[in-house]
């Protein structure tokens, strides 16, 4: 059974670079169809996707955060990772790794699994 | 961006209660609709994919429908364990979209 867990600093300051680590297991980070994505959550608020990318390195991400968001994979590690930057505090927010892709065959994709989350403040 | 919206925002029901969530996206979405359950603290789960379809695991007091705008899930009798918030979220085109979320509370 799939498995994730984000890693990362849980304060950064503003204007600085988040640095977000998911790790997978249970199964390889290299499967067919099978993208990678990143979910936030504000304090209290609604749920945002960030973006997803592809073993291959194939990405494709929120247009609302496009200019601010890296994505990339290590297929070595079973990790894949998520940078962004110039931070302010609206970027407070639980960030979620998530498995992004279709339970069944031909079937429209969701998200699943989930990781536990991690809060990042950003604060001075 | 297709914005998807959600109703009631809350509602209060007691166990065994049936309970109808609706959610409707500002175009259509086809069965590309996808319902989360979070409780607090937690990370979301996946409860119903394709519109329709139960995610594995899942209770089957869990239902899902509807295609095109409008959708809905039903809890056929409440539990405990079913007090949260539900998700609605679309796939049909990037961004994808979650709706606001409807909070369950006890009566």
């Amino acid at each position: 059974q799939l498995q994730l867990r984000e890693s990362g600093p849980g304060l950064v300051k503003p204007a600085e670079t988040l640095s977000l680590t998911c790790t997978v297991s249970g199964g390889s980070i290299i499967t067919k169809n099978y993208y990678w994505g990143w979910i936030r959550q504000a304090p209290g608020k609604g749920l945002e996707w960030i973006g997803s990318i592809y073993h291959s390195g194939v990405t494709y991400g929120n247009p609302s955060l496009k200019s601010r968001v890296s994505m990339s994979i290590d297929t070595s590690k079973n990790q894949f990772s998520l940078r962004l930057n110039s931070l302010t505090a609206a970027d407070t927010a639980v960030y979620y790794c998530v498995g992004d892709s279709s339970p069944i065959i031909a079937v429209p994709p969701s998200f699943d699994p989930w990781g536990q989350g991690t809060l990042v403040t950003v604060s001075s | 961006d297709i914005q998807m919206t959600q109703s009631p925002s809350s509602l209060s029901a007691s166990v065994g209660d049936r309970v109808t969530l609706t959610c409707r996206a500002s175009q259509s979405v086809s069965n590309y609709l996808s319902w989360y359950q979070q409780i607090p603290g937690k990370a979301p789960r996946l409860l119903i994919y394709a519109a329709s379809r139960l995610q594995s695991g899942v209770p089957s007091r869990f239902s899902g429908s509807g295609s095109g705008t409008d959708f809905t899930l039903t809890i056929s009798s409440l539990q405990l364990e079913d007090f949260a918030t539900y998700y609605c979220q679309q796939s049909y085109a990037s961004p994808r979209t979650f709706g606001p979320g409807t909070k369950v509370e006890v009566k």
